[in-house]
């Protein structure tokens, strides 16, 4: 069975709205949790580390004031899309490492119109 | 020169035949690797991981790893249509950071 799950899978929104992911561990405590953006036909691009307790690191070119990530529990980390414009339209994707690979909620499409 | 590289395909193999995946890296301090496959519109998951120089046979696939010269392969024999996606190669370095290769889109034609 899943050991990350992601929410929700899908969502559409209005441009200029924002948009909360919940990505959780089951089963286990994620001290890091790692959310990604994928692109159609594109590699995973890891966009930010989310830290249990502490600030997330942001990727060079991530603009941290517009992917808002809280990582307030072993569990549960979130990233909220603020003011969401269509060229934030993408899937994406967080993960926590369990040591012996690292696995992936199951993916939030995301529609801006 | 990429951490982890992998050619970007697509690999088109008969339905029957052996498909395989090449990856290479360049941390040789890197540790564990890992090979993850992605359907289309999904995220990807886990189906082997290695950590020893040489084979390891799961089922259909088997990763083979051989560190003096950096590179991980993954072989699929017997492949079905179902086994069209893309393959990533993961490898965790020294620091403990697992980072991704590009992948590999793989079509198996019946």
């Amino acid at each position: 069975g899943a050991v990350v799950s992601q929410h929700p899978s899908r969502v559409i929104c209005k441009s200029g709205t924002s948009v909360k992911i919940e990505c959780r561990s089951l089963d286990f405590q994620a001290t890091t949790m790692f959310w990604y953006r994928q692109f159609p036909k594109q590699s995973l691009m890891l966009m930010a580390t989310s830290n249990e307790g502490s600030k997330a690191t942001y990727e060079q070119g991530v603009e941290k004031d517009k992917f808002l990530i809280n990582h307030a529990s072993l569990t549960l980390s979130t990233l909220t899309v603020t003011s969401a414009h269509p060229e934030d339209s993408s899937f994406y994707i967080c993960s926590a490492d369990r040591g012996f690979g690292a696995f992936f909620g199951q993916g939030t499409r995301l529609t801006v119109v | 020169q990429k951490e982890v590289e992998q050619n970007s395909g697509p690999l088109s193999v008969p339905e029957g035949a052996i498909a395989s995946l090449n990856c290479t890296y360049s941390d040789r301090g890197s540790q564990s690797f890992f090979w993850y496959r992605q359907y289309s519109g999904k995220s990807p998951e886990l189906i082997m991981f290695i950590y020893s120089n040489g084979d390891k046979e799961d089922g259909r696939f088997t990763a083979q790893l051989n560190k003096a010269s950096q590179y991980v392969s993954l072989l699929i024999r017997d492949s079905q249509p179902s086994d069209s996606a893309t393959y990533l190669c993961a490898v965790r370095n020294a620091g403990n950071m697992l980072t991704f290769g590009g992948g590999t889109r793989l079509m198996v034609k019946p």
